[in-house]
């Protein structure tokens, strides 16, 4: 398994509050990346990051926002968190050198928003 | 901008009959193409991909897929599930390997013994 630790696994939290969710690889892969899954929705783009200090948004980024100040650790923080952004987060990694184009997946945090 | 879709969120295959799940993009540019597979509470693996080459992409599990430019698709199948099959499997697109991946919203495949 390629080596990524998300943290925490599950979280519950209030409306309001903010959270912040952490990756952290050993791979030193570029590419990093925040994705949400939601039954009915497949997974989508939050943010990614294609280098230290370097980050975009995709397509369902309103109220999130990232930071990546090392290689290794990508986070995703929740100003103000609202019951729509109870989701289960994924974060992902890859280098895109050579043949290797896939993303390898984090096992995923849990967040409950109440 | 990429997208997929996968129709039937749920299907259901009797054990040791064919599995095939669909899957069908847009893409600007010649596509990379991934299918991930998702076991309850765990991340997703990738099952395989097609990026250049030959079109038949072989993976892991026994699963194949072929990429088809004319009909913009890449159909996932199996010729004989088995129960450790039941699972998410997600098909997923990205524009010439940024793996800005853009995912299909998935097909939860229930296998009947």
């Amino acid at each position: 398994d390629a080596g990524i630790t998300q943290s925490p696994r599950h979280k519950v939290t209030e409306t309001g509050t903010p959270v912040t969710l952490r990756c952290h690889q050993t791979e030193n892969h570029r590419y990093m990346y925040w994705y949400r899954q939601d039954p009915g929705h497949g997974l989508r783009l939050i943010h990614y990051s294609y280098g230290v200090k370097d980050t975009d948004k995709g397509e369902v980024s309103d109220g999130y926002s990232v930071s990546r100040s090392k290689t290794e650790d990508f986070l995703l923080t929740l100003e103000s968190a609202t019951s729509s952004q109870t989701s289960v987060y994924f974060c992902a990694i890859s280098d895109l050198t050579g043949l290797n184009t896939e993303a390898f997946f984090g096992q995923g945090t849990r967040l409950t928003v109440v | 901008a990429q997208s997929v879709t996968q129709l039937g969120s749920h299907v259901s295959v009797s054990e040791g009959a064919l599995v095939l799940l669909r899957c069908n993009y847009s893409s600007s540019v010649p596509p990379y193409l991934f299918w991930y597979v998702q076991y309850p509470n765990q991340g997703l693996q990738l099952l395989l991909k097609y990026t250049t080459g030959a079109t038949l992409v072989k993976g892991i599990n026994g699963f194949e897929a072929e990429f088809k430019k004319s009909e913009t698709s890449f159909h996932l199948t199996k010729p004989s599930a088995h129960m450790s099959d039941a699972a998410e499997y997600f098909c997923a697109v990205s524009d010439n390997g940024n793996n800005r991946l853009a995912f299909g919203k998935g097909n939860q495949v229930v296998v009947i013994p």
